[in-house]
């Protein structure tokens, strides 16, 4: 298997951009997760989803956030509209259960100037 | 809200021992995961124990206590490649979502 695929790697935008960021989990996965990793703040949980049901968004951290899972093989993380400090990585995982482990992708590195 | 506390950053010489403690206050526990980061890299699964007592897997084992909140990761035979950044996980709720510490990293030297 491929692992988790995230697109792009590496996103620079100016504040006020739309971003939209990609994840493919591994396939057969049920649960999504969307993490951000800052220096200040550590890697923070913004949202998962289970069997593309959104089932706690209680991290996402205001209205400029939204993710979608239209199907089980794709999910998007947008940023409307951006601002400087949502500069992070952004990783999406994937686990089967939640008592098992989760496995992250590479990570997209956001710039937002 | 929750509570993590593990320390920041540990040095050990390559070939020694290091273990690195985490104590947690959740709402709803179910368990507990131990992950790896390289520096630039995405976490790796390392661990994850639900009931009290100790889980070996090769060089590194990690410890459980749930009445007292406690878990450590126990790294043994340092290598090199074991510099990194070492995130403890407790669950949160029922549905299995954790949060993660702020992680202790660890500086094996030669």
């Amino acid at each position: 298997d491929a692992g988790v695929i995230q697109s792009p790697r590496h996103e620079v935008t100016e504040m006020g951009q739309e971003v939209t960021l990609r994840c493919k989990p591994i396939s057969g996965h049920d649960y999504l997760f969307w993490y951000r990793q800052t220096m200040m703040r550590g890697l923070e949980l913004l949202i998962y989803f289970n069997n593309n049901v959104p089932i706690d968004d209680s991290g996402m951290p205001e209205d400029r956030f939204s993710a979608k899972m239209p199907n089980a093989s794709f999910s998007t993380l947008k940023i409307q509209p951006s601002e400087p400090r949502d500069s992070a990585v952004y990783f999406c995982a994937s686990s089967f259960g939640t008592s098992y482990e989760q496995y992250f992708g590479p990570g997209t590195r956001l710039t937002v100037t | 809200g929750q509570n993590i506390d593990q320390p920041t950053e540990m040095t050990a010489t390559e070939g020694a021992i290091v273990q690195i403690n985490c104590t947690y206050q959740t709402s709803g526990f179910n368990g507990l995961f131990w992950y790896q980061q390289h520096a630039g890299e995405a976490p790796t699964f390392l661990s994850y124990n639900v009931l009290d007592g100790l889980e070996e897997k090769g060089r590194f084992s990690s410890f459980l206590s749930r009445s007292k909140g406690y878990s450590y990761l126990l790294l043994k035979e340092l290598q090199m490649k074991d510099s990194a950044s070492y995130l403890c996980a407790p669950t949160t709720d029922s549905w299995g979502k954790f949060q993660f510490g702020a992680g202790t990293q660890v500086v094996v030297t030669p």
